[in-house]
């Protein structure tokens, strides 16, 4: 099946600092989406993203597809952003990588 | 909308006891997945339903796991007899299609003492 691999496995911050979160994937796929789980478990959706870039707010994300992998920008970092981040990219079926874990602290 | 819905949040069971998760689609949504989240294995699919058809059950572990979508609008998971490394989380999610952007829920978090 598809290989998902995410860098770092975890990442500590100070708040305000900028950071970028990456995965790589071994096959095309049709759908790649970002999520954050929070320490209360909840999977939170941030981008869909099967290619190019979008941005919400402090957070952005580019998809190269070509070249199978994505990455996650998150500026000016906040204590509320720590937590898990999965990517998961759809070949058939949704494959999660293992996840960055981001703590931020004050 | 109110997202998908799951039920119950927690789960305590006595091992060999039967076990029922409960989940709600997004209205108007396809496609429905179960997942089991753990700590030595991450998120990984269980099955995968396309209209209320299974369509892969590759991931459920063994004859211990059942699931079934009923309707359009409500799927269960059942695991009999229950075990203690069946502990996790346990999401649902859907999504328009199988290849459109997929909601979870909540999860059950189980403990099988």
């Amino acid at each position: 099946g598809i290989q998902v691999e995410q860098s770092p496995p975890d990442l500590i911050l100070q708040e305000g600092a900028n950071s970028t979160l990456r995965c790589n994937f071994s096959d095309s796929v049709n759908n790649l989406q970002w999520f954050h789980q929070n320490p209360w478990g909840q999977l939170i959706n941030l981008f869909y993203i099967p290619s190019g870039t979008k941005q919400n707010g402090r957070l952005s994300a580019t998809t190269v597809a070509t070249e199978r992998y994505s990455l996650l920008y998150i500026s000016s970092s906040q204590t509320t952003d720590s937590g898990v981040y999965f990517c998961a990219v759809e070949y058939s079926t949704l494959t999660f990588g293992k996840g960055t874990m981001l703590l931020v602290s004050p | 909308d109110a997202g998908v819905i799951q039920s119950p949040r927690h789960e305590v069971t006595e091992m060999g006891q039967e076990v029922t998760l409960r989940c709600k689609p997004i209205s108007g949504h396809n496609s429905l997945f179960w997942y089991r989240q753990t700590m030595m294995r991450g998120l990984e699919l269980l099955i995968y339903f396309n209209n209320n058809v299974p369509i892969d059950d590759s991931g459920m572990p063994e004859d211990r796991f059942s699931a079934k979508m009923p309707n359009a609008s409500f799927s269960t998971l059942k695991i009999q007899p229950s075990e203690p490394r069946d502990s996790a989380v346990y999401f649902c999610a859907s999504s328009r299609t199988g290849n459109t952007e997929a909601f979870f829920g909540q999860g059950t978090r189980l403990t099988v003492v």
